[in-house]
């Protein structure tokens, strides 16, 4: 299984919004509705921010959504703030019975 | 509020075998569906298996061939075991716990340096 492709890094101003790619194949993202989107703080363990391709877990902010189009997911972040400069992981369910994860995102707020 | 502590040998050399453990403060254990992932330094995150709470065990396909998880209900305790390392299993290893299997990993461990240096 090869890791799925995600933008190296992405940035934007206070307020505005960026959005995320995340593009794997028909074998995971274009066969299932089971990706996730964590973000990392240098230092810290992810923290779940979007599961089940456009659904937050209870506490995170709605500035933060997800969709899907064929083999490509991506996280937008409205409203961009200082506190979301993190790196951002998709991950998504496999044909194998494996999950799989994006390279990584790094989001710079200038 | 559910909380995951781990721990294991954090130095290891070459050829050695891997040992790290997780367990839950807070939680049902047996109510998770178990995974672990790691994360190299300076690189993004590999997820290297999981225990269904039904105790199906998958594997990822790259590391299969090194790596054994199981759980001990007894103990509400996860294992990872990973065999013949070398520099490159030189990461952060996590434990992760999802409620619902396709949910996603909502409680993860601190995470455990595992440094592979001879």
């Amino acid at each position: 299984q090869s890791a799925l492709t995600q933008p190296p890094s992405v940035s934007g101003s206070p307020g505005q919004s960026v959005t995320i790619s995340c593009t794997g194949t028909r074998s995971d993202v274009g066969s299932y509705n089971r990706v996730s989107w964590y973000q990392q703080s240098p230092g810290t363990a992810p923290r779940l921010i979007i599961y089940e391709v456009n659904s937050r877990p209870s506490g995170v902010s709605d500035r933060f959504s997800g969709s899907k189009s064929g083999n490509t997911a991506s996280l937008t972040i409205s409203g961009l703030r200082a506190e979301d400069e993190a790196d951002y992981y998709c991950n998504s369910y496999a044909t194998t019975s494996a999950w799989v994860f994006g390279g990584g995102t790094r989001v710079t707020v200038l | 509020q559910v909380q995951l502590q781990q721990w294991g040998a954090g130095l290891l050399k070459p050829s050695e075998t891997l040992s790290l453990s997780c367990t839950v403060d807070g939680g049902s254990f047996g109510g998770y569906h178990w995974r672990w992932v790691r994360q190299p330094p300076g690189k993004g995150l590999e997820w290297i298996g999981e225990v269904h709470h039904s105790g199906t065990i998958n594997y990822n396909p790259s590391l299969k061939s090194r790596v054994t998880i199981s759980v001990d209900t007894s103990k509400s305790q996860l294992s990872l075991k990973l065999s013949s390392v070398t520099a490159a299993d030189t990461a952060v290893y996590y434990c992760a716990a999802a409620w619902h299997y396709y949910y996603g990993m909502d409680v993860w461990g601190p995470g455990t340096t595992v440094t592979v240096s001879s």
